[in-house]
């Protein structure tokens, strides 16, 4: 089957670091996904890892190990607004035809001052 | 530069009725996905075109829903018999095909449904 976890809720102080793990275990994979989503807003795009390793965009990185079925998101110095919920999403291709994501429940970060 | 737009933002309807939304996506973008996201969870792939080609539907697509894209650029997504189970965002993507790994997909700002 496809699973994709991620901790449902994560609470960090400004200017701290904070790592958002995500597993998943699904029949192919062509790609991991991170994308931020505010309440009420779309989703929007992070990170993208294909082969294993760290991702660095600014204040954001994003770590792949597919042996391990595993990937983290990593967000350093801390903003009020990055209280957002992240998702971490996978291509199953070819197993799902085009490129459609199965995503996890999203991780709701809340920054406190 | 005009990202994925979706119209209503919001729609309230009573159980029953029919409702269509409507997706314009990123121009030059030939693959545009449904989703739908209830609160607390992640958004759950409804259907995907390449250009006017409906590709794929998820078994989440019941025969109540039915998705268009006749020209290969806006969408249209249209519910017959509202039930309440239906109520949740309706999330709209876009893409361009690379033939790559990094394709990405782009979001709009979802139709937020309330069947009452």
């Amino acid at each position: 089957g496809q699973n994709i976890d991620q901790p449902t809720e994560m609470t960090a102080t400004e200017g701290a670091i904070v790592q958002i793990n995500c597993t998943y275990q699904t029949s192919g994979f062509n790609g991991l996904f991170w994308y931020q989503q505010h309440a009420g807003e779309a989703p929007t795009f992070l990170s993208y890892n294909v082969l294993d390793g760290l991702e660095e965009k600014g204040r954001f990185s994003s770590f792949l190990s597919r042996s391990k079925g595993y990937s983290y998101l990593l967000l350093k110095e801390l903003q009020m607004k990055d209280s957002a919920s992240y998702l971490c999403a996978v291509r199953d291709f070819p197993n799902q035809a085009g490129t459609a994501l199965i995503f996890g429940k999203g991780t709701t970060l809340s920054v406190s001052s | 530069d005009t990202g994925v737009s979706q119209d209503p933002r919001h729609k309230i309807t009573k159980r029953g009725q029919n409702v269509t939304f409507r997706c314009d996506p990123i121009s030059e973008h030939n693959r545009l996905y449904w989703y739908r996201q209830t609160l607390g969870q992640g958004p759950e792939f409804l259907t995907y075109f390449q250009n006017e080609a409906q590709l794929e539907k998820s078994r989440l697509l019941s025969d109540r829903f039915s998705a268009e894209r006749p020209k290969g650029s806006f969408s249209t997504l249209e519910i017959q018999r509202t039930e309440q189970g239906d109520s949740a965002m309706y999330l709209c993507a876009s893409s361009f095909e690379t033939g790559l790994n990094g394709e990405t997909q782009y979001f709009g700002p979802g139709t937020r449904l309330l069947v009452l």
